[in-house]
């Protein structure tokens, strides 16, 4: 089993483009949720999702989109990419009401 | 929503010594809490957790202890190794739609051999 795997690992963009994140998961789970780590703040929710075809806010969403069209894959879209969300971006995913199995990470910088 | 403080911000101890760290929650419906180590440039991954029904729990030379009434809880890590350096992030979910977890600020480790 590969887990939890995220495409692309690095990416940089300029102000005002757009860019796509794809977290995918092999272990069948419920619930999917894209994270953001800025230094000194831990981990703070964008979206999440718990099921195929549903996803909410989470903390921190404004600026950012999510679709989960299917049950193992949560997307990310940046559709006008700021400074501000130069960060690195995690999925995890969990069954239910379990442990949450992170993704490797993508680090995304925005000039 | 919930709000969880996480104390210190940096941790450096001796080989062989304990490491404390401590969180605070706000929200008295949360009922699980865990903890993950992220390596430097790695992904977070859970080291220990517990849930509201239990005060305290072990694992090797990690322990974890939750006081509901003052809400808060500790990670323990006894007879530290250098490979316990890494980042720890205290967690609560009150269980609701998606068990999100609300994060701490993060604990940075350092085991000074």
């Amino acid at each position: 089993n590969a887990g939890v795997t995220q495409t692309p690992k690095f990416r940089v963009l300029k102000t005002g483009q757009s860019m796509t994140l794809l977290c995918a998961q092999d272990m069948n789970h419920e619930y999917m949720y894209w994270y953001r780590q800025d230094p000194g703040m831990g981990l703070r929710l964008i979206h999440y999702s718990v099921g195929e075809g549903t996803t909410a806010k989470g903390e921190v969403p404004d600026g950012y989109n999510v679709s989960r069209l299917k049950k193992q894959n949560f997307l990310l879209g940046l559709e006008s990419a700021a400074p501000s969300q130069t960060s690195v971006y995690f999925c995890a995913s969990s069954y239910l009401r379990s442990e949450q199995f992170f993704g490797p990470g993508t680090r995304l910088t925005v000039l | 929503g919930e709000n969880v403080e996480q104390h210190p911000s940096t941790l450096s101890v001796q080989e062989g010594d304990s490491a404390v760290i401590k969180c605070t929650y706000s929200d008295s419906a949360s009922n699980y809490f865990p903890w993950y180590k992220q390596e430097l440039g790695k992904r977070p991954q859970l080291i220990i957790d517990i849930r509201s029904n239990v005060g305290e729990k072990k694992d090797q030379r990690i322990a974890v202890t939750l006081n509901k009434t003052a809400k808060h809880f500790s990670l323990h890590i006894t007879e530290t190794q250098p490979e316990d350096s890494a980042v720890y992030f205290c967690a609560a979910s009150n269980g609701a739609a998606g068990n999100k977890l609300t994060f701490g600020g993060g604990t940075r480790v350092l085991v000074k051999p």
